[in-house]
């Protein structure tokens, strides 16, 4: 069965220290691997995604996340966080063979203090 | 700019009355999906449109409809809403894709939809 597991549920970080946002998937599939951002009442904002090229993923606002299929995990990651990072954060595994599925996490709530 | 446009952002119905929610694209995407997102929780598909094949996930309620006129134009009808209903509606775009590959979706503002 796929699944994705974020590990967190709210994350909490000083503005300027690092962030990171972790995700496990189970997949039977090689998969295509997206995260996306929320800011409140908005809609969903795509970061960056993974899609069976460079493992190492850079995606916006200074984002990357890194594919490591021994440990089925892509991981997000931001050297230095900035007050307009705090958003919930969804890590989405989309399956498109034998199938159509797209599978999300439940999500990430990040909060940055001053 | 290119983008995905929902129509209302808010909308307050009635117990049991009749609800249409409207999203278009100017991104000429095959795919467009609708999703149900309540308060702190992840976004949950209800289905989507591969071109003009309709295609319904096996747990989304019967009361959810959808119609696709044309490739712009997705609408998201509630036939009798209910309490439970209430909730921000998600459309979102993508491009078709062929097994093994797949692309990013590119989501609407969302429509908050409230039952009195």
């Amino acid at each position: 069965a796929q699944s994705v597991t974020q590990l967190d549920s709210h994350v909490s970080v000083s503005e300027g220290t690092p962030v990171l946002l972790r995700c496990n998937y189970s997949s039977s599939y090689s998969p295509s691997l997206f995260w996306y951002v929320q800011h409140p009442n908005k809609g969903l904002q795509l970061l960056l995604k993974y899609t069976s090229a460079a493992t190492l993923v850079k995606g916006i606002n200074g984002f990357e996340a890194e594919f490591k299929k021994s440990e089925t995990s892509f991981h997000l990651t931001k050297p230095s966080a900035h007050m307009s990072d705090a958003a919930e954060y969804f890590c989405v595994v989309d399956l498109r063979t034998g199938g159509f599925k797209t599978i999300f996490g439940a999500g990430t709530r990040l909060f940055v203090k001053a | 700019d290119a983008m995905v446009i929902q129509n209302p952002r808010y909308q307050v119905t009635q117990f049991g009355k009749p609800v249409t929610l409207s999203c278009s694209q100017t991104l000429n995407h095959n795919v467009m999906y609708w999703y149900q997102q309540k308060s702190s929780q992840a976004p949950k598909l209800l289905f989507h449109y591969y071109d003009k094949d309709f295609n319904n996930e096996a747990d989304t309620p019967d009361n959810f409809q959808s119609r696709r006129p044309n490739t712009s134009f997705c609408f998201l009808d509630i036939r009798s809403p209910g309490l439970g209903d209430a909730a921000m509606y998600l459309c979102a775009t993508s491009r078709g894709s062929s097994i093994g590959s797949s692309y990013e979706q590119y989501f609407g503002p969302g429509t908050r939809l409230t039952v009195t």
